[in-house]
């Protein structure tokens, strides 16, 4: 069956340091892949796009690697900080939807 | 350009009663999507509407339905309201296959 897979326990991080979220997915083949950012009761943000001929992606402390083979996406935030803390959604596009992971939470701990 | 909208922001309904929500995407965004998110759940797929159209449907029963207006405005509507239905309702706009814009939901309490 097709599904799209990010960790399910909280990652906590001490500010600072690197964050480092995982998204993996199965049976698609992804023309890109998207990730998001999500503050409690409130919609998604988007953050990052990534095509599946680039292998990484970088806009300020944030970089994202897509990687066809391993088919698996990695997010990371580097110098993270205490408002870097909420729940990260990675999504594909299949057949003009998207299909979206259930999110890691990260909690940046000053 | 202004974000998208969602009203209204909070309702709270009883079980058995219907209820319709509103979505106005940004302005020249053709593809609305519907998403319901519980407490600790991620963004289960409602539908997708493309000029008028509903172009994917995700695996929520009858009782769910949308539409989308000439204008990109959609509405979606769930009748004969459960318990279960109590969930946060966003509504995403984008235009190709580019990022979606998400508005700031609707959080609906069925009592």
């Amino acid at each position: 069956s097709q599904k799209i897979e990010q960790n399910s326990e909280a990652l906590n991080i001490q500010e600072g340091k690197t964050a480092t979220l995982t998204c993996n997915y199965t049976n698609y083949s992804p023309a890109y892949l998207q990730w998001y950012r999500q503050d409690p009761g409130r919609g998604p943000v988007f953050l990052l796009l990534i095509r599946e001929n680039e292998k990484e992606k970088r806009k300020e402390r944030l970089k994202v690697t897509f990687d066809t083979t391993l088919k698996q996406s990695l997010f990371h935030i580097t110098a993270s900080q205490p408002a870097d803390s909420a729940t990260y959604l990675c999504a594909l596009d299949s057949n003009y939807q998207l299909i979206w992971g259930a999110g890691t939470k990260l909690i940046i701990k000053p | 350009k202004a974000g998208v909208t969602q009203t209204p922001r909070y309702l709270i309904k009883t079980r058995g009663q219907q209820v319709t929500l509103s979505c106005s995407p940004i302005s020249g965004h053709r593809s609305v999507s519907w998403y319901q998110q519980t407490p600790g759940q991620g963004l289960q797929f409602l539908f997708e509407y493309f000029s008028e159209t509903q172009r994917n449907k995700g695996n929520f029963p009858g009782r769910f339905s949308g539409r989308q207006f000439s204008n990109s405005r959609s509405e979606m509507n769930v009748s004969t309201l459960e318990l279960g239905d109590s969930a946060l309702y966003l509504c995403a706009s984008r235009e190709g296959l580019n990022e979606q814009f998400f508005g700031p939901g609707t959080r609906l309490t069925v009592l």
